[in-house]
């Protein structure tokens, strides 16, 4: 069981937003930055938000990250094929002293 | 550009030991931390903990005490996972990670992560 929880699955057609959640506590999210992660099929993750809203240099701006109290969210805005992999939240956590991820979300798109 | 490349996959009988390296380049090795993460079959990301290049000085996530150890050669800018007493539970994806300030900040890049397999 994760300490971040996500949602297990999302979907959507081309050109369309989709939102994924993550959620947490005081401890992590609360009072922590969080960090998403993309995870192609057979592939490494990779960096694609940092700090609750920035994106790192090559990722496209149709992904964009927000938090607000204990939670936060990933959006990707004109979805396309490419997309579909499975998406990771993070963040560190004051209370286990260590980083957290959450269950991650399988994207896929109809 | 800044990589991290590691060792090929290993098939490990249960009780063995298994060293995994990450050789770094086209950065400074000891200006970041570096992390480890495992990923069992079909599952999530879970951090095992960092080392700290400067002082090589490792912290150890709870649940990857005593049979985990994490190492570092400055020299060849590589780090190292070894895990003794392989069990069958150990088989997983092993990814080293960078991150700029300890453990507390983002992951990137990721090596492109080695695949453990204990059976016997």
């Amino acid at each position: 069981q994760s300490v971040l929880t996500q949602p297990p699955s999302a979907s959507g057609t081309p050109g369309q937003r989709v939102t994924i959640s993550c959620s947490g506590s005081s401890s992590n999210i609360g009072s922590n930055y969080v960090y998403w992660y993309q995870q192609l099929p057979g592939t490494a993750p990779k960096l694609l938000i940092y700090s609750n809203n920035q994106r790192p240099s090559g990722v496209p701006d149709r992904f964009s990250g927000s938090k607000s109290g204990t939670s936060a969210s990933l959006a990707i805005s004109g979805l396309r094929s490419e997309d579909e992999a499975d998406y990771y939240c993070a963040a560190w956590d004051d209370s286990l002293s260590g980083q957290v991820f959450g269950g991650g979300t399988k994207l896929t798109v109809l | 550009q800044v990589q991290l490349v590691q060792s090929g996959s290993e098939l490990k009988k249960p009780g063995a030991s298994v060293k995994v390296s990450c050789k770094a380049s086209g950065y400074t090795f000891t200006s970041y931390a570096m992390n480890w993460v495992r990923q069992a079959p079909g599952q999530g990301l879970e951090w095992m903990g960092w080392i700290n290049t400067n002082t090589g000085n490792p912290t150890y996530a709870q649940g990857f005490t005593g049979r985990f150890v994490f190492s570092l050669d400055t020299s060849v800018s590589t780090a190292y996972l070894q895990i003794s007493s392989l069990k069958a539970e150990d088989t997983a994806v092993y990814y080293c990670a960078r991150s700029p300030v300890g453990a507390t900040g983002w992951f990137d890049p990721w090596g492109q992560g080695t695949l453990v397999t204990v059976s016997s």
